[in-house]
């Protein structure tokens, strides 16, 4: 099946710094990746719909100005959250739709970010 | 707005026991119903799918039938083993025409453990 990297799997930083994640399909092109957020013991959250070469689309309630993602090639979508604080800390998640599976996403295996 | 509720866990089981995890929906139109497992330290993995009502989703000995009568996708496994301790997540993808096309709504996800 369809392959999606994160990187990294796991940061620590100190709070009020920014922390870039990245999210890449290695074996085909996705048109349009979701990040995700999942808090301990509960469900995936979507966070914004991430289409390449236009702006991402939010959910109700994300800060788009703290979490700002960028979808500059067709296998490569990344997540800033900036000036971090540590409620921020959680588990973030990407998937990748591929349009060769009739749009089934595959996930990537998730960052740890942690805020002190 | 669609919404996914699954049978709340811990479910722990005995190694060759009968599984069953309840997953019920609530949704505009004909989506599309899935079940995802995560086993420890990886990403979600599709385990099964169904695209309209009265399909049955398998794969590795799980089964699920999308009734749409009781709006419902519940998971089966008639003999489960160690193997399968994960936690399992079930989910929805509005169908085409739907405002929320291709993005998925998941339950709050089931811990299974099974015991040798």
């Amino acid at each position: 099946g369809a392959v999606v990297s994160q990187h990294p799997s796991w940061v620590i930083c100190k709070s009020g710094t920014s922390v870039k994640i990245e999210c890449r399909s290695l074996d085909f092109q996705a048109t349009t990746m979701f990040w995700y957020r999942q808090f301990p013991k509960q469900s995936l959250m979507l966070m914004a719909t991430s289409n390449e070469g236009s702006k991402a689309t939010y959910e109700q309630g994300v800060e788009k100005d703290k979490f700002l993602i960028n979808h500059a090639s067709l296998t490569l979508s990344t997540l800033t959250v900036t000036s971090a604080h540590p409620e921020d800390s959680s588990f973030y998640i990407c998937s990748a739709r591929d349009p060769g599976t009739r749009g089934e996403q595959f996930f990537g295996p998730g960052t740890r970010l942690t805020v002190l | 707005g669609n919404s996914v509720t699954q049978m709340e866990g811990p479910v722990t089981l005995s190694e060759e026991a009968f599984l069953t995890i309840n997953c019920t929906y609530t949704a505009t139109g004909y989506p599309s119903l899935f079940w995802y497992v995560q086993y420890p330290g990886e990403g979600l993995q599709l385990l099964l799918k169904a695209t309209k009502a009265d399909d049955k989703g398998s794969n590795k000995g799980f089964e699920a039938t999308y009734r749409k009568e009781t709006t419902s996708f519940h998971l089966e496994k008639g003999s489960v083993q160690v193997s399968d301790s994960a936690v399992y997540f079930c989910a929805l993808s509005e169908g085409a025409g739907g405002t929320s096309y291709g993005k998925l709504t998941f339950g709050q996800g089931t811990i299974l453990t099974v015991h040798p």
